[in-house]
């Protein structure tokens, strides 16, 4: 069954670095998206990404944030400057176009900022 | 502000017993999702509720929605170890409207059936 894979699983960063967390959507999904769980808190929408471009943002997905898809596989997030407050599982997901709207997650990628 | 309610937060349930998880919301969404996440695990889905008085069944969970009241439920019968895991509703908080993938979810509940 086709899946939505992310590396690292599992990325420590000191403050003040920069994060690159990898996802491979299902290959025919067209819509993605970065979600964030703190230990023990709900999940949390950060960005959607659709025909190359945000669909939308949420207040926390600010400046430091940015996704990209470099080619036609992979999409990522970037955090420019690691906060203590950026310590979170990332969920990847991504959604078929039609169908019942629903998404698709990957794993997760656990960001431990010391 | 749109909010997603769960509740109970904590469920402690025996074996072969019955309970329901209620999920309540301000949106006028007309469709609403349930996802399991196991500890340290990623988020499966469910079930997704199209529209209102839906009803949809998976084994010993059985999930409804009200879209008039703005409540869903998952309802566990006869539960059993393995239904041990966090569930969260969901719906969609696009400002654009529709299935647009912005979900709005709730703090889940975190379900442990006991022997």
């Amino acid at each position: 069954e086709p899946e939505v894979t992310q590396t690292p699983s599992h990325q420590v960063t000191q403050m003040g670095q920069e994060v690159i967390l990898r996802c491979v959507p299902i290959s025919n999904h067209l819509y993605f998206y970065w979600y964030r769980q703190i230990l023990g808190q709900k999940v949390e929408f950060l960005v959607s990404f659709y025909n190359n471009e945000i669909s939308e943002k949420s207040e926390i997905f600010d400046d430091q944030f940015s996704v990209e898809r470099p080619d036609g596989s992979n999409f990522t997030l970037k955090i420019r400057s690691t906060k203590l407050e950026d310590s979170a599982m990332y969920f990847c997901a991504s959604k078929r176009t039609g169908g019942a709207g629903e998404l698709f997650f990957g794993e997760g990628s656990r960001l431990t900022v010391l | 502000e749109l909010k997603v309610e769960q509740n109970p937060l904590f469920l402690s349930m025996q074996e072969g017993k019955n309970y329901t998880i209620y999920c309540n919301y301000s949106t006028t969404s007309d469709r609403l999702y349930w996802y399991r996440q196991d500890p340290g695990k990623s988020l499966e889905s469910l079930f997704v509720l199209l529209s209102n008085g839906a009803v949809k069944q998976e084994g010993r969970l059985m999930a409804s929605l009200d879209t008039k009241a703005r409540l869903s439920t998952l309802h566990i019968t006869a539960a059993v170890h393995d239904l041990s895991a966090t569930y969260f509703c969901a719906v969609d908080g696009s400002e654009y409207g529709g299935s647009q993938g912005n979900l709005i979810f709730g703090k889940g509940t975190k379900l442990s059936v006991k022997p």
